[in-house]
C-alpha cells in the first residue's frame, strides 16, 4: 500500500496567488516526521519544511506552511504569493522510526507551474 | 562547507559493466542513504547506513552493493549494469542526534545504461 500519496500529478497557479499541494500518509507509528522537498528543473532536492507528529502547531517557513491534520493523516503544503521561481516538482516524504537511519518514503510528486 | 558531494554527475555505461558511484559528506552525519529517481516517480530507497560498518537494504536493493568503511563515505556499486538501472541517483545524509532535521541531498548522478 502507498505510504505517501500525492494525488495531484500537475497543478497550475497564477503568480501571486496561493496554492495547496495535497499529501496523505499512512503509518502505524506514533512518532514520525513529514517533509516537503522542492525539485527544480536543475534536479537538486531542496528541503522546504518539516512537521513532527507531536508538533501541536502547523509548521511555517516564510511563504511555506504545512496544514497538518493528524486525524486525517494529511500534510498539505501551502505556498502563499506564488512566484515564477516556484515552478518545480514538489515531493512529500515521511520518516518513520528515526533510529532506522533517518530514511525517507517519498510520494510521487506534484509538478507545479506558476503562470505570469 | 561542501555538504554532500556525489561523483560523477553524469555517466554512460554499457550493459554488463560495473561502476561505483561516490558519495561523501563533511557534516559528520551518522546516517546515509542512496535513492534512485525514475521519470514521473518519487525517490525510492536502495540502501542505507546508520553508521560506519553498518548497512541495510531499502526498497529496491537488487543489483546494487554498498559499504561504509568511514563516516564520510558511502559508495554505491553497480555490479553488472542493466538498462533498468538507468536513473538519477541521489545520496543523502542526516544527523542521528536531531530527528527534526532533514536529510541533506547531493546533486545527483545521472546514469544511462545502454
Amino acid at each position: 500500500a502507498q505510504k505517501i500519496t500525492q494525488t495531484q500529478p500537475g497543478m497550475f497557479v497564477q503568480e501571486k496567488e496561493a496554492v495547496t499541494l495535497d499529501c496523505t500518509y499512512d503509518t502505524s507509528d506514533q512518532s514520525y516526521g513529514l517533509f516537503w522537498y522542492k525539485q527544480p528543473s536543475s534536479g537538486e532536492m531542496i528541503f522546504l519544511i518539516y512537521q513532527g507528529s507531536y508538533d501541536e502547531q502547523n509548521a511555517t517557513e516564510g511563504r511555506y506552511s504545512l496544514n497538518f491534520q493528524k486525524a486525517r493523516k494529511s500534510a498539505n503544503l501551502v505556498i502563499s504569493a506564488s512566484q515564477l521561481g516556484d515552478s518545480a516538482m514538489y515531493f512529500c516524504a515521511m520518516r518513520e522510526d528515526y533510529n532506522q537511519g533517518g530514511k525517507l518514503i517519498f510520494g510521487q510528486g506534484t509538478e507545479l507551474s506558476v503562470k505570469p | 562547507n561542501a555538504g554532500v558531494t556525489q561523483t560523477p554527475k553524469f555517466q554512460v555505461l554499457k550493459t554488463g559493466q560495473s561502476m561505483t558511484l561516490q558519495c561523501a559528506q563533511d557534516m559528520n552525519h551518522e546516517y546515509m542513504s542512496w535513492y534512485r529517481q525514475d521519470p514521473g516517480m518519487g525517490l525510492r530507497l536502495i540502501h542505507y547506513s546508520v553508521g560506519a560498518g553498518i548497512t541495510d537494504q531499502g526498497e529496491v536493493p537488487n543489483g546494487y552493493n554498498v559499504s561504509r568503511s568511514t563516516t564520510e563515505d558511502f559508495p554505491l556499486r553497480l555490479l553488472s549494469a542493466a538498462p533498468s538501472q538507468t536513473s538519477v541517483y541521489f545520496c543523502a545524509s542526516s544527523s542521528r542526534q536531531y530527528s527534526n532535521q532533514p536529510q541533506h541531498f547531493g546533486d545527483g548522478t545521472r546514469l544511462s545504461i545502454l
